[in-house]
């Protein structure tokens, strides 16, 4: 499985401010993705990153609030724009790579724990 | 709505015993089914995983079984370690084009020396 590492790995931040979230994979991936988790709940995914092309989000979450870049197969960051309390949450991006079984098994980076005062 | 369901919020075990976590999902569509652990201020670990077309998977001290007609799937860790003290998730997705993973709200299992 690839090796993926997200910075920071942690932060406190003020309301109304952005936070950029960075998740670099040691190999050329084919999916990359980005999950939240907010406190005593399940992970949700929040978009699907697209290489070259605009993200893909889930019903609930905008670009506006969560813009997400990837302008290559091993890099991709997250926004979280206009902080509130409610976004206090660990971010984690997940990989899949090309292939039937391997495309459904996703890896996921080591998180980044937000909290918004 | 939610589509997969781990109704244990924790689950505790004496070293050597087995471990039996379960997993309940409402989505008929649900085709691949996954594991993960989770660590503490760590992200989660894949674990094991089961094709719909297949009703038991093992790998060493881990085996997934998969019930359809019920909508359930259970993950037994024999023999249970310390080690193995963790957040279990269970997951699922519809295969195909829709690489979409829908996760339960997880089961601390604590595993007893």
């Amino acid at each position: 499985s690839a090796v993926i590492s997200q910075k920071p790995s942690r932060d406190i931040c003020q309301r109304g401010t952005s936070l950029t979230i960075q998740c670099q994979v040691d190999s050329q991936v084919t999916m990359m993705f980005w999950y939240r988790q907010q406190p005593g709940q399940s992970l949700t995914l929040i978009a699907t990153a697209n290489q070259g092309s605009e993200a893909t989000y889930e019903s609930g979450f905008v670009i506006d609030k969560f813009p997400i870049s990837r302008p290559n197969l091993t890099f991709s960051t997250l926004t979280v724009s206009n902080m509130s309390p409610e976004d206090s949450s660990i971010y984690l991006c997940s990989v899949a790579t090309s292939g039937t079984l391997e495309t459904e098994t996703q890896y996921f980076g080591p998180g980044t724990r937000l909290l918004v005062l | 709505d939610q589509q997969v369901k781990q109704n244990s919020p924790s689950l505790s075990v004496q070293e050597g015993r087995i471990s039996i976590l379960n997993c309940d999902y409402t989505n008929s569509m649900f085709d691949y089914f996954l594991w993960y652990k989770k660590y503490p201020a760590e992200g989660p670990t894949f674990l094991i995983s089961i094709s719909s077309i297949k009703d038991k998977n093992e790998d060493g001290r881990f085996t997934v079984f998969l019930n359809k007609s019920a909508k359930h799937l259970s993950l037994h860790i024999v023999p249970s370690q310390p080690g193995d003290s963790a957040v279990y998730f269970c997951a699922a997705n519809e295969g195909g084009s829709n690489y979409k993973l829908t996760f339960g709200k997880g089961t601390l299992l604590t595993v007893n020396p």
